[in-house]
Formats: C-alpha cells, structure tokens, sequence
C-alpha cells in the first residue's frame, strides 16, 4: 500500500497568510494527487487534482504542486472561509489511500 | 450540482451487518464510479471501495471478505454492506463520486456506531 504522510499535522495561522502544506507518498504517484478540504458536518470538496489541476469552483487563492513524491497545497492569502481541515489523496494505485490531515486554525 | 446523501441505521450490533444507501441528486449514477470511505474516531480516512454503474467493482483488500457495493440505476442510489461488523467498524462513513481517480463529490457522512 502507499503510505501518505502531511506536514505540518497543524498550523495556526492568520487572515492574509500565506500558507504551505506538504503532502509526502511512499512510492511515486507521478501526478495521481487530489487535495480535500473539509470543514465539520460537511462534505469534503475537492480542490485541487492531478498534483496542480484546480477544481471548477475553488477559489484561484489555492494552488498545488509537485510530482513524484513531494507535494504540495499552497494558500496564498487565508480567508476566513480556509479555516479547515486539509487531506490529500492518492488516486495512482488501489487501495487509494489518504493522508492523516493538516487543521488550519486561527492565530 | 450533484448532491449525495448517506442514510441507514446509525447503531448496528456486534456481528451483523452494516448497511449504508447513499442517494444521488443533480446527475445520474449512470457512467460514473461511486464510492464509500469511512473515518474512524481519531483516525485518518480509509478507503472502503468503489463500484461502476454497471456493477464492476473495486475493495480494500483489507475489508474485501465482507464488503458488498452494488449500484441500483433505477433509483439513483448506490450501497454498502459490511458483514460481520466489531467496535473497530465504528466510524463516519462517506459515500463519494468517483474510484480510480478524484472524487469530486462528497456526502457529509454519516455516523455508524456498532455496539451492543
């Protein structure tokens, strides 16, 4: 199975800032990486696909990168709206799995 | 847009069977992947498998003895059934759109809790 690790598990940030998550696969997934947000009580929305695609309907704010086994979400200004949960997702072999999740709170 | 819903018993005893429905809204089940994960308390997600309309489908190799999806067209749903359920099946289950690939739409979960 793939192991998918995030860094940091938490961060506490501010209105404006701009914020890095990094996404870490155990093997390459080339570009098989989907990145989540999820908020409590709702459905997770789907922002970012295949390392750097953005999702129709995710604010231009975030972005994505990487390939291979480094990865990451970037927001580039937080808004209050950002303050969630963050998970990847590997797509490039069955089981899909998922990394543990990045909580984005208030400074 | 495309809305999923989860229903089914909330509380499931010891050694029977769990069973989920997830109900499409917005878009046809039809040419699509549909898929259930699920999050146990504390833990991180984890993929339980997906099904193709048509009904091919796709387990964790971890759950696939006890794991059925199967997809009814006709209502626009699709469900998951997991036998033989313990305390470690207890968790927030989620149905989503897709398999191989992003899952571009997402119930809000719903809680599954098995005990006695």
């Amino acid at each position: 199975d793939i192991q998918m690790t995030q860094s940091p598990s938490s961060l506490s940030a501010s209105v404006g800032d701009r914020v890095t998550i990094t996404c870490r696969a155990s093997q390459s997934i080339g570009d098989y990486l989907n990145w989540y947000q999820h908020k409590p009580g709702k459905a997770p929305r789907l922002l970012i696909f295949a390392a750097s695609s953005l999702q129709g309907g995710a604010p231009s704010r975030f972005s994505g990168s990487g390939s291979g086994t480094e990865f990451t979400l970037t927001i580039s200004s937080l808004q209050p709206e950002d303050f969630a949960t963050y998970f990847c997702q590997q797509s490039y072999s069955t089981p899909i799995t998922f990394g543990p999740g990045t909580k984005v709170d208030l400074k | 847009q495309v809305q999923l819903q989860e229903s089914g018993p909330g509380l499931v005893k010891p050694s029977e069977t769990l069973s989920l429905t997830c109900t499409v809204s917005g878009g046809s089940i039809s040419s699509q992947y549909w898929s259930w994960i699920r999050q146990p308390p504390g833990k991180g997600l984890e993929w339980i498998g997906y099904s193709y309309y048509s009904g091919s489908t796709n387990y964790n190799p971890y759950l696939k003895s006890r794991v059925t999806i199967s997809v009814d067209t006709s209502k626009n749903q699709f469900s998951l059934k997991l036998t033989s359920v313990t305390a470690a099946d207890t968790a927030v289950y989620y149905c989503a759109r897709g398999g191989h690939s992003p899952y571009d739409w997402w119930g809000q979960g719903t809680q599954v809790t098995v005990s006695s």
